[in-house]
């Protein structure tokens, strides 16, 4: 049974870039949630989507957006790339349905190098 | 609003010593709690969640943890340290259905021969 795949697992762009990071939920997931982990931190919240939709949103500027296909695969995008934005980025997925804990299963990440 | 705070960024301990993570959270409302382990270069993995039923929690890899409402506390322990528990530590508090995580800094745990 196939986890969470992410894409590409190390980029390196310069200031002013765009990227685009893509992840493939766990098999029975509909959610997908991104984290941002900077060196020597814990993972911060960026959003969540669900049936395609940007259902919930962390403390982070519009260059960073996000898609949801039909097939419950994720993109994260983030335009104008500043040097802070250098970090490793975690797609999370998880099933709505379940009313209990929601359990998080995470993608190893991308490595995002910003110049 | 919810938090989590991790005391120590860095633990050390010997190999077939006791391993004690701490974690303190904040929650307006009844929480649910959860450790994950993240090894170097890789994502994040779930050593054990806390979701009412118990108090006491065991999680994989002879972890363990316990929920104190009186002292909004849910530390991470292990009986003894093994040379593969190296790795950072991340506790972290949510709700129900689709609500989200939210992470403490995390704690390196080092473990000599």
């Amino acid at each position: 049974d196939a986890g969470v795949t992410q894409s590409p697992t190390h980029l390196i762009k310069t200031r002013g870039q765009q990227v685009t990071l893509r992840c493939s939920p766990k098999s029975g997931h509909d959610t997908v949630s991104w984290y941002q982990q900077a060196l020597g931190q814990g993972p911060q919240f960026i959003f969540q989507y669900y049936e395609e939709e940007e259902r919930q949103r962390g403390n982070f500027p519009d260059r960073f957006s996000g898609h949801q296909f039909p097939n419950y695969s994720s993109e994260l995008n983030v335009n104008a790339l500043l040097l802070g934005d250098s970090a490793l980025y975690l797609c999370a997925s998880s099933w709505t349905g379940y009313s209990g804990a929601n359990v998080l299963t995470f993608g190893a990440g991308s490595r995002l190098t910003v110049l | 609003a919810q938090s989590v705070t991790q005391l120590g960024s860095h633990v050390s301990v010997s190999e077939g010593a006791l391993v004690l993570l701490r974690c303190n959270y904040s929650s307006s409302v009844p929480p649910y709690l959860f450790w994950y382990v993240q090894y170097p270069n890789q994502g994040l993995q779930l050593l054990l969640k806390y979701t009412s039923a118990a108090t006491l929690v065991k999680g994989i890899n002879g972890f363990e943890a316990e929920f104190k409402k009186s002292e909004t506390s849910f530390h991470l322990t292990k009986p003894s340290a093994h040379m593969s528990d190296a790795a950072e530590y991340f506790c972290a508090v949510g709700g129900t259905g689709y609500s989200t995580l939210t992470f403490g800094k995390g704690t390196m745990l080092l473990v000599s021969p």
